[in-house]
């Protein structure tokens, strides 16, 4: 089985500021970690994954993501926040092994001018 | 670019009515996936599709069905809308391969069933 958490459904941080925004997920096998990023009344856009190799994961818009295994997460991370990167975030998971991804519940993401 | 393209953005239907949902992608892809996204609950498999005629049950397929006769074509059907079917919902399609691939999603059609 595979699962995902999103502790916070909301962070708020202001412009100019570093974001984070927390994951953990739960796997019987090898992880393969995503996130994404969907604004209002649109489909989700592809960020970022984590499959193999450097923990440290860079992906679109100046986002990045930290792996971490002993603490099974997975962080969203942009070390200076845009009012444009206002928006709610998924993180997801797949079991090695597995067709389909799951998704977490999504953290809305406002950040502050 | 791959393009996946939802038929409807949003429509209005009432209870007991029959509701097709269609799904048109253009990159070959063989994977497509039906989800519902509800707030507070994240996005939800309701069937996938890894090929022509192929078909699986997600998380919740309960008052669902899809039909997948050419590959670029992935339907969603709701047999007899009920107010609890009233959600986003987004198709999907990413390739076969590996499965280490992204998703690759349409722009959501928005359904309400009154």
């Amino acid at each position: 089985a595979q699962s995902v958490a999103q502790p916070e459904d909301q962070v708020n941080v202001a412009e100019g500021n570093p974001l984070t925004v927390k994951c953990t997920y739960s796997v019987s096998g090898n992880p393969y970690l995503f996130w994404y990023v969907q604004y209002p009344n649109r489909g989700l856009q592809f960020l970022l994954k984590y499959i193999t190799g450097d923990n440290l994961v860079k992906g679109s818009y100046g986002f990045e993501a930290e792996f971490n295994k002993s603490q099974t997460s997975f962080h969203l991370k942009k070390p200076s926040a845009l009012v444009s990167d206002s928006a709610l975030y998924f993180c997801a998971v797949r079991d090695g092994s597995a067709r389909q991804l799951t998704f977490g519940s999504g953290t809305q993401l406002t950040v502050l001018p | 670019d791959v393009k996946v393209t939802q038929s409807s953005r949003y429509l209005v239907k009432r209870t007991g009515e029959k509701v097709f949902l269609e799904c048109v992608q253009d990159m070959d892809h063989e994977n497509m996936f039906w989800y519902r996204q509800d707030p507070g609950l994240g996005l939800r498999l309701i069937y996938f599709s890894y090929d022509v005629k192929m078909k699986e049950k997600g998380d919740i397929p309960e008052g669902y069905s899809v039909s997948r006769e050419k590959k670029e074509r992935f339907s969603l059907i709701l047999e007899s809308a009920s107010t609890n079917q009233t959600s986003m919902y987004l198709c999907a399609t990413t390739w076969a391969t590996t499965n280490t691939g992204e998703l690759f999603f349409g722009e959501g059609s928005r359904l309400t069933v009154l």
